[in-house]
């Protein structure tokens, strides 16, 4: 059974910090590995990950991944308040279309 | 951009009622997807369907049923709601093979007392 598991489950920072959240997982036949920002609603997609080692960025976030100790790590520098959300972490296989998704984490950024 | 819209964003229904919970997406999305999420379980999968007229169950399928007629269209069905049911509910959709990003709709906060 694929297995998503997702720390720490919540993290309280003041704003302009830097966090690290983090998300391993155990899957047959990986695929891919997404990270989700879900505010009061809708989770909206950040990034797709399917190659170890490659930094994936948008502004102030960035992930990577490492297939090979099965984690992938999604930072945030410079936190906002906007920031504020619970980020999920979903791993795909090969064969397919389920994402398997982890608890997620829910970031507070205090001003 | 992907839409997909879920009918209504909050509801209260009554044990043993049957509740239809209705999901719209505009993107031509041959796969579409609904999960609940709970404090403390994440985002689980109850039902998916990848064609009109096929389903297939998801980790969590008892007390539910789903309906997809039209490609657009995917209802996921309480037959008889209970309390345990009470719970978020998310639409998703996405392409068919290799394309795994799914797209998500705002959500149904279903309470049933």
């Amino acid at each position: 059974e694929d297995k998503v598991v997702q720390s720490p489950l919540s993290l309280v920072v003041h704003e302009g910090d830097t966090v690290t959240l983090n998300c391993s997982y155990e899957v047959t036949n990986f695929r891919s590995l997404l990270w989700y920002k879900q505010e009061k609603k809708a989770p909206t997609f950040l990034f797709m990950l399917t190659s170890s080692g490659i930094e994936k960025k948008s502004g102030r976030l960035s992930s990577i991944l490492d297939k090979k100790e099965l984690f992938s790590i999604l930072n945030i520098t410079a936190t906002q308040t906007g920031d504020s959300a619970v980020y999920l972490c979903a791993v795909a296989p090969t064969s397919g279309s389920r994402l398997t998704f982890g608890e997620g984490t829910q970031l507070t950024v205090n001003p | 951009d992907v839409k997909v819209t879920q009918s209504s964003r909050y509801l209260v229904k009554r044990t043993g009622e049957k509740v239809f919970l209705e999901c719209v997406q505009d993107m031509d999305h041959e796969n579409m997807f609904w999960y609940r999420q709970d404090p403390g379980l994440g985002l689980r999968l109850i039902y998916f369907s990848y064609d009109v007229k096929m389903k297939e169950k998801g980790d969590i399928p008892e007390g539910y049923s789903v309906s997809r007629e039209k490609k657009e269209r995917f209802s996921l069905i309480l037959e008889s709601a209970s309390t345990n049911q009470t719970s978020m509910y998310l639409c998703a959709s996405s392409l068919l093979f290799g394309r795994e990003t799914q797209y998500f709709g705002p959500g149904t906060r279903l309470l049933v007392l």
